[in-house]
């Protein structure tokens, strides 16, 4: 079956500080790859996607690279900031129709 | 454009009843998917909705039903409610017309308390 292995929380960094959130996934197929991030007290927000292998998402500062290689799909950031702190969720899809198959989330804190 | 809502918010029921939670999509998309997220289990996927047929679904029992009308609103119903179910659960929609995983916009959600 699909399933997606992250890094457990909760990661607690100081303002600037580099963060990285690990992510690996098992597959039955070619996946798409997605982080959402989900805010306190909201419902959860695409951050960045990918399609196909090598293909690197971005948005705000995120980044995340499909290396099909190491089954990984790591998200980063340079510098983070207060307003960043809230749970990250790595996601997989496989095929049409929309059933995501989500890690457990990496709750990210960043003090001033 | 108006983002997915959730109605209602919030809801409190006591075992064995039965709840309906109603999910309008942005206008335009026609896939409506459902997941239930908890501490212990996370964020499970329930079913999708695309054209008023269910597309997939997951691995929940029976007591977990839903359905889309013409306008592509849908309502999810869990009966005999148990204390497990107590659960946030959330609407997501796309436009569910591409062949590969589309990007998925998700509600606020309702959070169910079953007592």
């Amino acid at each position: 079956g699909n399933s997606v292995t992250q890094m457990e929380g909760p990661v607690t960094l100081s303002e600037e500080a580099f963060l990285t959130i690990n992510c690996t996934y098992t597959a039955t197929g070619y996946p798409s790859l997605f982080w959402y991030v989900q805010y306190p007290g909201e419902g959860l927000q695409l951050l960045l996607k990918a399609t196909k292998a090598d293909d690197k998402g971005s948005n705000k500062g995120f980044e995340a690279t499909y290396r099909k290689e190491t089954t990984s799909f790591h998200l980063e950031k340079g510098s983070v900031q207060v307003s960043d702190s809230a749970v990250y969720f790595c996601a997989l899809g496989i095929n049409a129709g929309n059933m995501l198959t989500f890690g457990g989330g990496t709750r990210l804190m960043v003090k001033p | 454009k108006a983002g997915v809502t959730q109605t209602p918010r919030y809801l409190i029921k006591t075992r064995g009843q039965q709840v309906t939670l109603s999910c309008s999509p942005i206008s335009g998309h026609r896939s409506v998917s459902w997941y239930q997220q908890t501490p212990g289990q996370g964020l499970q996927f329930l079913f999708e909705y695309f054209s008023e047929t269910q597309r997939n679904k997951g691995n929940f029992p029976g007591r977990f039903s839903g359905r889309q009308f013409s306008n592509s609103r849908s309502e999810m119903n869990v009966s005999t409610l148990e204390l497990g179910d107590s659960a946030l659960y959330l609407c997501a929609s796309s436009l569910g017309v591409s062949g590969s995983p589309e990007t998925q916009y998700f509600g606020p959600g309702t959070r169910l308390l079953v007592l």
